[in-house]
């Protein structure tokens, strides 16, 4: 089974508000990678956050990352219309393994 | 996506026929790696090569082979394609092991019949 499940599957929030996406996974890990997904292209990375750090920025995105819950969260502020996507996360183990979760849809309303 | 190369971008095979998916870079990374992404499943490891000369079990191998050629290029080959195997696949790249993101290649759509 997959490393990495997002919650919500789908989301759809009107354009200017705030969109949070989590994500939990099973086993130890040594990082954890946040990816977009537009129309079923290539998958762009976003942030990546080490199993030693407990939140993150990078412009409009938050994440942290709760290893004693085994769960991390996405936030973008301030939605756009451009900001309609997939987004993943995904886990990467002592292995050299990255391996993502099933994904949630964000759609923004205008 | 410059840098990974994916050919053929799409490609329709009859249930029992053989293919290569061949990825390409031109980024000098070390590690490669193979993903299927089927509707509402995320993408899946197949195969990932840390390094030339090395090459590793996924998620789902079964009714996959790979070869790393070179530094450059890492191909998935089908032996006997499945209905099953209809998806899109991705290749990604990263510079080396151990916290570095993907970078991914634009994918093969396959459709097995």
């Amino acid at each position: 089974s997959q490393q990495g499940e997002e919650d919500p599957q789908a989301l759809s929030i009107q354009e200017g508000e705030n969109a949070t996406m989590n994500c939990s996974y099973k086993t130890s890990i040594n990082n954890l990678q946040w990816y977009r997904q537009n129309s079923g292209r290539g998958l762009v990375h976003l942030i990546l956050i080490r199993s030693n750090e407990r939140e993150k920025h990078s412009g409009r995105l938050r994440v942290t990352l709760d290893t004693s819950k085994k769960s991390s969260s996405l936030l973008i502020t301030a939605s756009r219309a451009a900001d309609t996507a997939s987004y993943f996360c995904a886990t990467e183990s002592r292995d050299d393994k990255i391996i993502f979760g099933k994904g949630t849809r964000l759609h923004i309303l205008p | 996506n410059a840098g990974v190369t994916q050919t053929p971008k799409f490609q329709v095979l009859k249930t029992g026929q053989s293919m290569t998916l061949q990825c390409a870079q031109d980024m000098n990374h070390n590690s490669m790696y193979w993903y299927r992404q089927d509707p509402g499943m995320g993408l899946r490891l197949i195969y990932y090569s840390a390094s030339e000369g090395t090459t590793d079990k996924g998620e789902v191998p079964n009714g996959y082979n790979v070869s790393r050629l070179n530094k450059r290029e890492f191909s998935l080959r089908l032996e006997s394609a499945a209905p099953s195997q209809t998806s899109v696949y991705f290749c990604a790249i990263r510079p080396t092991t151990g916290g570095s993101p993907l970078h991914f290649g634009n994918g093969t759509r396959l459709t097995v019949t």
